[in-house]
């Protein structure tokens, strides 16, 4: 799977769109772009995933550059319950089945 | 019902015990998998088990034995543990396909004394 990188952490302002950024470079053709986050004290929650388009859905949209070298995580209305750790996660569409978490982006949502 | 439920919530052990944690999916998922989660680091992949068998092992020591005994449950046996393995331990589970979601329990706190 595609190595990412993500900025170790972010502040935003409750009821402002946060927009977490996610370097992919080395991603290839067959694998996909997904994001989870992990609220403090519980396990990973899956938010949205995809492959080349534009993605929306009832938590978040996911944005990826027509090149696929990176993607953007965009929570439209961020309240104080949206403060964890983000994880952007490629994975190859067969094959290897897990998931590889990085480091991720520490999102903290200011009152 | 989405839930992948993990007991015990806490467990604190002593070197010489043995002890067993324990998953269940209701979901359907032909999938399951363990990972353990040292604070304030991301989740590393322990175990994987696919239809029932064990299709990857992360090299992970022989202290820690799992055991998939039906394709709704997911035990992690422990034995002769190290102060070191004191961590969360996370389950999970997913459908394969082409765009499978994993599903995660709230894990198991482990402190190993």
């Amino acid at each position: 799977d595609a190595k990412t990188t993500q900025p170790p952490s972010m502040d935003c302002a409750e009821g402002r769109a946060a927009n977490l950024p996610c370097n992919h470079s080395t991603i290839s053709g067959n694998e996909y772009v997904y994001w989870y986050r992990q609220i403090h004290s519980q396990g990973p929650q899956y938010i949205i995933h995809g492959l080349k388009n534009n993605e929306t859905n009832e938590m978040a949209s996911l944005i990826i550059t027509e090149d696929r070298k990176s993607s953007t995580l965009i929570l439209p209305h961020a309240t104080l319950r949206d403060t964890a750790v983000y994880y952007c996660i490629v994975r190859v569409v067969t094959g290897r089945r897990a998931l590889t978490f990085g480091s991720g982006t520490r999102l903290q949502v200011q009152p | 019902d989405t839930e992948v439920t993990q007991t015990p919530k806490h467990l604190v052990m002593g070197m010489t015990n043995k002890k067993s944690l324990k998953c269940e999916q209701h979901m359907g998922h032909r999938a399951m998998y363990w990972y353990k989660q040292k604070a304030k680091k991301p989740p590393e992949l322990m175990f994987v088990y696919s239809y029932e068998k064990l299709s990857i092992n992360e090299s992970v020591p022989s202290r820690f034995s799992p055991e998939c005994p039906n394709s709704s449950l997911l035990n992690l046996h422990l034995h002769a543990l190290q102060p070191e393995d004191s961590a969360l331990y996370l389950c999970a589970s997913s459908s394969p396909g082409l765009d499978e979601k994993l599903f995660f329990g709230s894990g198991t706190q482990l402190s190993v004394l």
